[in-house]
C-alpha cells in the first residue's frame, strides 16, 4: 500500500531555534498533503493544507509565519517550526491523499520537544 | 461546524471479549466517517470508512462499524479482541470532498489477558 514517511521521528531543540520536518510520499505523487498537530492525550488538529506549487492553506488560529510549509515537489512537503518555544512541543503528523482511491495515508509522526 | 465525540477515554477489555467503541458526530450533511488506529509513536492506520450505501461497514483486522443516522453514531465493534488490538482509536468525520478530517479525542484500548 501507499506509504508516507516523516523525518525526523524525534527532535529535541533549544528554544528560539527552527526545526524542519519532512513528509514524503514514497510510492505515489501527492498534490495535497495535510499537517496535523497532536497534543498529549488529545486528538489531532488540522494545522494546514499543503498544496504542491502554491501557498499552503492554514486553519484558523494557526500562525503561518510560525509554521512555514513548503510543498516543492509532488512527493515532499516540509513543515518548519520557526523560533520554537516549549509550547510548540507536540507530535506533528502529516498525511497525503493517495492516487486512485483518494484514501488518506498518514506518516508515522514527528515528536518535537523544545527545551 | 463538524464535531466528533468519543465518550470513552479509556476502555479495558479481556482478550477474547467483544468490543464496542462509541463515536457520535455532528455534521450538517451526509457525513464521511472514518475509524483510525494509532499505536504508540506511530502514525494512523485506516481501519474502515463509510461514504454511502450499506450502513454496516467491514474493515481490516476483523473490525466493523455501523452508521446510524438517527443516532448520529458510528460505533466500532469487534467480536473477539486480541492483545495486539491494544492501541488508541480515533473516529473522524470528513467534509464532502473528504479532504478535511475532524477527529474525536480518541479512545485508548487496553487488553488484559
Amino acid at each position: 500500500g501507499a506509504v508516507v514517511s516523516q523525518h525526523p521521528s524525534r527532535v529535541i531543540c533549544k528554544s528560539g531555534t527552527s526545526v524542519k520536518i519532512e513528509c514524503r510520499s514514497l510510492d505515489f505523487q501527492a498534490t495535497t498533503m495535510f499537517w496535523y498537530r497532536q497534543f498529549p492525550k488529545q486528538s489531532l488538529m488540522l494545522m494546514a493544507t499543503s498544496n504542491e506549487g502554491s501557498k499552503a492553506t492554514y486553519e484558523q488560529g494557526v500562525e503561518k509565519d510560525k509554521f512555514l510549509i513548503n510543498h516543492a515537489s509532488l512527493t515532499l512537503s516540509t513543515l518548519t517550526v520557526t523560533s520554537a518555544h516549549p509550547e510548540d512541543s507536540s507530535f506533528y503528523i502529516c498525511s497525503a491523499r493517495g492516487e486512485g482511491t483518494g484514501e488518506l495515508f498518514f506518516g508515522e509522526g514527528s515528536r518535537l520537544t523544545v527545551l | 461546524a463538524q464535531s466528533v465525540t468519543q465518550p470513552d477515554i479509556h476502555i479495558t477489555v479481556s482478550e477474547g471479549a467483544s468490543l464496542e467503541l462509541r463515536c457520535n458526530y455532528s455534521y450538517g450533511a451526509t457525513p464521511y466517517l472514518f475509524w483510525y488506529v494509532q499505536s504508540p509513536g506511530q502514525g494512523l492506520q485506516l481501519l474502515l470508512k463509510y461514504f454511502s450505501g450499506d450502513t454496516l461497514v467491514q474493515g481490516i483486522k476483523g473490525f466493523e462499524a455501523e452508521f446510524k443516522r438517527s443516532q448520529s453514531s458510528f460505533n466500532l465493534r469487534k467480536p473477539s479482541v486480541h492483545w495486539s488490538d491494544a492501541a488508541e482509536y480515533f473516529c473522524a468525520v470528513g467534509s464532502g470532498d473528504g479532504n478535511k478530517l475532524v477527529f474525536g479525542a480518541g479512545t485508548i484500548l487496553r487488553v488484559k489477558s
